[in-house]
């Protein structure tokens, strides 16, 4: 099993260029999260879903959007990319219900210049 | 109400010492704690969790200790290694919720 798998692993944007995030997990989990870590911040959730077709905002959804068309798959999108959004992305998932263990994938470090 | 508040920022801990790292919360609904455990360039991984049914959970090295009634709950790493060093995330959740509340993280490093 890979797990959950992001992509790229890092990546250098222009101010107001987009891009996506991908990440893709092979649980079958149902619930599945958008992190951003900065030093210092722990961990701010940015959108979740807790099923394919269903999205929410979690604390920082500003300046990002998701969509969750299959189990498998729920991509972050950037729109117009700015230097407040340099961070290290972390995409997670869990089979929801009782059990709550929550596997993460390695990352994806972004800078905005 | 849905913070998990997490201390010290960071921690120096000589090898074979005790490392202990602090968590508190507001919210009594929270029913499932757990501590993550990220190395560089990694993401987090599950490392040990607590149900508030029981005070304390021990696995290895590791020991989560769970005050109910002060809404608090430890980390204690016996006989730290360098190979321990790493960051560390308390959190915080509801079984069957949608959402997991994680603490800002510690930075543990030992001393070899």
């Amino acid at each position: 099993n890979a797990g959950v798998t992001q992509t790229p692993k890092f990546r250098i944007l222009k101010i107001g260029q987009s891009m996506t995030l991908q990440c893709t997990q092979d649980m079958n989990h149902n619930y599945m999260y958008w992190y951003r870590q900065d030093p210092g911040m722990g961990l701010k959730l940015i959108y979740y879903s807790v099923g394919a077709g269903i999205t929410d905002k979690g604390e920082v959804p500003n300046g990002y959007n998701v969509s969750r068309s299959t189990t498998e798959d729920f991509p972050l999108r950037l729109e117009l990319a700015a230097p407040s959004q340099t961070s290290v992305y972390f995409c997670a998932s869990t089979p929801g219900g009782v059990v709550t263990e929550a596997f993460f994938g390695q990352g994806t470090r972004l800078t905005v210049v | 109400q849905q913070q998990v508040k997490q201390s010290p920022q960071s921690l120096i801990v000589q090898k074979g010492g005790i490392s202990i790292i602090n968590c508190a919360y507001e919210n009594t609904a929270f029913d499932y704690f757990p501590w993550y455990q990220q190395f560089p360039g990694k993401g987090p991984a599950l490392l040990i969790a607590i149900r508030p049914d029981v005070s304390e959970k021990k696995e290895g090295r590791f020991t989560i200790s769970f005050n109910k009634s002060a809404k608090q709950f430890s980390l204690h790493i016996m006989d730290s290694q360098p190979g321990d060093s790493a960051t560390y995330f308390c959190a915080a959740s509801i079984v069957g919720d949608d959402k997991i509340i994680f603490g800002k993280g510690t930075r543990l490093h030992i001393l070899p």
